[in-house]
């Protein structure tokens, strides 16, 4: 079946502007996980959707960050005023229903630029 | 927080070789993943594996999740191995988040 899906594949913006990322999970897979590769950082982890629960937002790295997840399943995250710091690759996960230990699988992911 | 540390960072092989890469971990973990990102940056499935041992085709992995530590065997390696290799673990009550090693380069020459 298909997999995780991410767009756009590519996003160049310019300092200041607002940009929104979007992730469609697997079909019938209820938890998203967002994460962010970037060079000094390497991979961490941003914000989690689990059904209808609220969401541990305990990743994101300021306050620009935000995310939602509509309907239960596609997510957006969003970055106002961005950063040049904020350059890095987005990656979208979701996870095999059941337990939190289920194996987890990723989209191609958004690669940032911001000018 | 937990640390997840991977080893070595860099390896070059020659076609054909072995090679094992080692994933340490500081706390308990009920998730362990290992991935092969593509030179694309897709974030390849190779083993979901907390415990044990997993075997497909020319790449093997084990977990000793009472020594918090996991391998990933690579043999008879071909060029399209090539890739960063990156560990995972999920620590208990975090809601399934991964926590991931820097990962290892493997550069594997003709």
């Amino acid at each position: 079946g298909a997999g995780v899906s991410q767009s756009p594949s590519n996003k160049v913006t310019e300092k200041g502007k607002d940009v929104e990322l979007r992730c469609d999970p697997i079909s019938g897979h209820t938890a998203l996980y967002w994460y962010r590769q970037s060079l000094g950082q390497g991979l961490e982890f941003l914000i989690y959707f689990q059904g209808n629960s609220a969401p541990d937002k305990s990743g994101l790295p300021s306050d620009r960050f935000s995310a939602e997840r509509t309907g239960g399943s596609v997510s957006t995250l969003t970055i106002q005023r961005t950063q040049q710091e904020d350059s890095a690759v987005y990656l979208c996960a979701s996870r095999v229903p059941g337990t939190s230990a289920n194996e987890q699988f990723f989209g191609p992911g958004t690669r940032l630029t911001v000018l | 927080g937990i640390q997840v540390e991977q080893s070595p960072p860099d390896l070059i092989l020659q076609e054909g070789a072995n090679s094992t890469l080692r994933c340490n971990f500081s706390d308990s973990v009920n998730n362990l993943q290992w991935f092969h990102q593509n030179p694309w940056g897709q974030l390849i499935n190779l083993f979901y594996i907390p415990s044990g041992t997993k075997q497909n085709g020319r790449l093997s992995a084990t977990t000793v999740a009472t020594e918090r530590y996991s391998l990933l065997y690579i043999s008879s390696s071909q060029t399209t191995d090539s890739g960063v290799y990156f560990c995972a673990v999920g620590p208990y009550n975090q809601g399934g988040k991964l926590i991931f090693g820097q990962g290892t380069e493997l550069s594997v020459k003709p």
